[in-house]
């Protein structure tokens, strides 16, 4: 079974800086790769999405890229701002079956 | 649209009752997913379904949770009887899957938060 892991479950950093997050999966035969962000109370919001056959995708302030091969995927923030605090998850569809596995998550501060 | 809507969005029961989940996905979409999420174990998916098939249903943890679509627009997940241990939030997310392995985003709802006391 597909196991995704995300790494640091929290973070914290001040207003202005860049960060990555981190997202790892056990296995590479993925069709699709997507981030999502989880504010407090709230559902899950897609950010991005990345086919298995691409190696990144841009959305704004926002960067994911998708290395396959080593299972891993990073979502790059740049100029975090106060209100990019929440939750981000990854999720990952395997080639069978229309469901994600989805991380446990990391949880972003940015301080003002 | 006015996306994947869930109700209640809050529900507080006693232990032993029957518990009815509502899920309406966003009109057209073919795909439609109940989760359920806690601390301790994250985001888990219970059931799916395609076309209003049930598809994969490993995910159901007992034979307390049953879930239904009768058609496109609705969807209920029921446990009968409830435990203190179901406490968590329940979402539904739903999608459109173009062909068996299409590209789709999933669009989730709010959410149903349970507590069972």
């Amino acid at each position: 079974k597909q196991e995704v892991t995300q790494i640091p479950a929290a973070l914290s950093v001040p207003e202005g800086e860049n960060l990555v997050l981190n997202c790892s999966f056990t296995d590479s035969a993925i069709y699709n790769l997507q981030w999502f962000r989880q504010d407090p109370g709230k559902g899950l919001t897609s950010l991005l999405l990345i086919q298995s056959s691409q190696r990144e995708q841009t959305s704004g302030r926002l960067n994911a890229s998708l290395d396959k091969s080593s299972g891993r995927s990073t979502l790059y923030i740049a100029a975090s701002q106060p209100g990019d605090s929440a939750t981000y998850l990854c999720a990952v569809r395997p080639y069978t079956g229309n469901q994600f596995y989805f991380g446990t998550g990391t949880s972003l501060t940015v301080i003002p | 649209d006015a996306g994947v809507i869930q109700s209640p969005r809050h529900e507080v029961t006693e232990m032993g009752q029957e518990v009815t989940l509502r899920c309406k996905p966003i009109s057209g979409h073919n795909s439609l997913f109940w989760y359920r999420q806690t601390m301790m174990r994250g985001l888990e998916l219970l059931i799916y379904f395609n076309n209003n098939v049930p598809i994969d249903d490993s995910g159901m943890p007992e034979d307390r949770f049953s879930a239904k679509m009768p058609n496109a627009s609705f969807s209920t997940l029921k446990i009968q009887p409830s435990e203190p241990r179901d406490s968590a939030v329940y979402f539904c997310a739903s999608s459109l899957a173009l062909m068996m392995w299409g590209v789709e985003t999933q669009y989730f709802g709010p959410g149903t938060r349970l507590l069972v006391l």
